[in-house]
């Protein structure tokens, strides 16, 4: 039993280059959320899926675009990426919202 | 919109208490959750309250006001592996706000 897994751990980009993010959980839970910390700044939400099938802006949404392939998986895509964006990104999952079960990470660098 | 504000670091030595106090300000609610990140790491989930009143967990405990909207976290003899970074959240409907979080220091 994994939980919540992520993948790459780390990424260097050039600005304008794309990449995709991947996440994954075997908890069989219905909600999916994309996050990013950035210092002093604590977790932003950038998008989410309530269920297989949906999903929704969080407060960050602006340069980024998710997938939510199945219940188990749900991605992350920058299409251009700007050094804004560096930063650290992580994805959870929850049952009915109360709890999140956080994956370990995807450190981004943009150049 | 939504806002959540928590005291940015507090300092505590071990054997101590220590309250880390969140106001929010949020167009739906429900409920006031709070999490651990040890740095370099993920966060972790220690506690809820979907009700006003006092959660206890083992060394940790947590309130929650609903008609003053606060809430805090309250920590009992603190332990140096305490040290970390203490996030309060809400759920405003199916997404999840958090604070900019509080780093706790457990000093010897």
């Amino acid at each position: 039993n994994a939980g919540v897994t992520q993948t790459p751990k780390f990424q260097v980009l050039k600005t304008g280059q794309s990449m995709t993010l991947q996440c994954a959980q075997d908890m069989n839970h219905n909600s999916m959320y994309w996050y990013r910390q950035d210092p002093g700044m604590g977790l932003r939400l950038i998008y989410y899926s309530a269920s297989e099938g949906t999903t929704d802006k969080g407060e960050v949404p602006n340069g980024y675009n998710v997938s939510r392939l199945n219940k188990r998986e749900f991605s992350l895509r920058l299409e251009s990426a700007a050094p804004s964006q560096t930063s650290v990104y992580f994805c959870a999952s929850s049952e009915g919202g109360e709890t999140q079960y956080f994956g370990p990470g995807t450190r981004l660098l943009v150049l | 919109g939504q806002s959540l504000e928590q005291p940015s670091e507090v300092t505590a030595v071990e054997g101590a208490i220590v309250q880390i106090n969140c106001t929010y300000q949020t167009s739906g609610f429900y409920g006031l959750s709070w999490y651990q990140q040890h740095d370099g790491g993920a966060p972790t989930f220690l506690s809820y309250n979907g009700l006003d009143g006092l959660e206890e967990t083992g060394r940790f405990s947590s309130f929650l006001s609903r008609s003053d909207s606060y809430g805090y976290l309250l920590l009992q003899e603190l332990q140096m592996k305490d040290s970390a970074s203490y996030f309060c959240a809400v759920r405003p409907n199916n997404d999840m706000r958090f604070g900019a979080g509080t780093r706790l220091t457990v000093k010897p």
